[in-house]
């Protein structure tokens, strides 16, 4: 039983192209994120959401769209591929009241060509 | 804002020797501060938390941190190194708003 689980594990696309990626968490967690982790591992978030309801929102592009149908997804849309987008983006799950503990997905390595 | 450095970008050890990975923060407020465990192509998984209680914590797999406020630290250490220690090790420090900042994260190396 995989806790938090992205698809694609792996997206090779072409600058200008648009992507998503998919995040869903079966621990009953009420908060998301989406972490973007580039090639010298440095962690950097991106968004947070609280039961459907974005909380953190950091200086990301606009091109890059989060979106949670539910508290258990939290999907992230890229517009117009950039060179820089590539990185490995992780998501990871929490509960609001706990919010120190992290539980990750594996990560989707996005290379942008 | 709080902030947390690693000091080093990567450690080296010998199997079966002590391990030590320093990271001191920066905080306005008494803050929590965690490490995290990256083994390669995987996500992080948290090892220990540091939140007001016990100044040393233990966490999973032997390893073990301690809080000390005068120097604004919490290094993580082992006493003996296996080599499913090699990976790489995100100090993180969360404050009352739950911001969490993590740090550059330090590479573990274990040598046969």
């Amino acid at each position: 039983d995989t806790a938090v689980s992205q698809t694609p594990k792996y997206l090779v696309t072409q600058m200008g192209n648009d992507k998503s990626i998919k995040c869903e968490q079966n621990l009953g967690h009420d908060t998301m994120y989406w972490y973007k982790q580039d090639s010298k591992k440095f962690l950097k978030i991106m968004f947070s959401y609280n039961n459907k309801e974005l909380i953190i929102n950091e200086t990301v592009p606009n091109r890059f769209s989060p979106k949670s149908p539910d508290k258990a997804h939290l999907n992230l849309h890229i517009n117009s591929l950039e060179l820089g987008d590539s990185a490995v983006y992780f998501c990871a799950s929490s509960m609001r009241t706990n919010t120190g503990e992290l539980f990750f997905g594996e990560g989707s390595r996005l290379t942008v060509l | 804002a709080q902030s947390v450095t690693q000091l080093d970008s990567h450690v080296s050890v010998s199997e079966g020797t002590p391990v030590l990975l320093r990271c001191n923060y920066s905080s306005s407020y008494s803050p929590s501060l965690f490490w995290y465990v990256q083994h390669p192509n995987k996500g992080l998984q948290l090892l220990l938390k540091y939140t007001s209680a016990a100044t040393l914590v233990k966490g999973i797999n032997g390893f073990e941190a301690e809080f000390k406020k005068s120097e604004t630290s919490f290094h993580l250490t082992k006493p003996s190194a296996h080599m499913s220690d090699a990976a790489e090790y995100f100090c993180v420090v969360s404050d009352w708003n739950n911001d969490m900042r993590f740090g550059a994260g330090t590479r573990l190396t274990v040598k046969p």
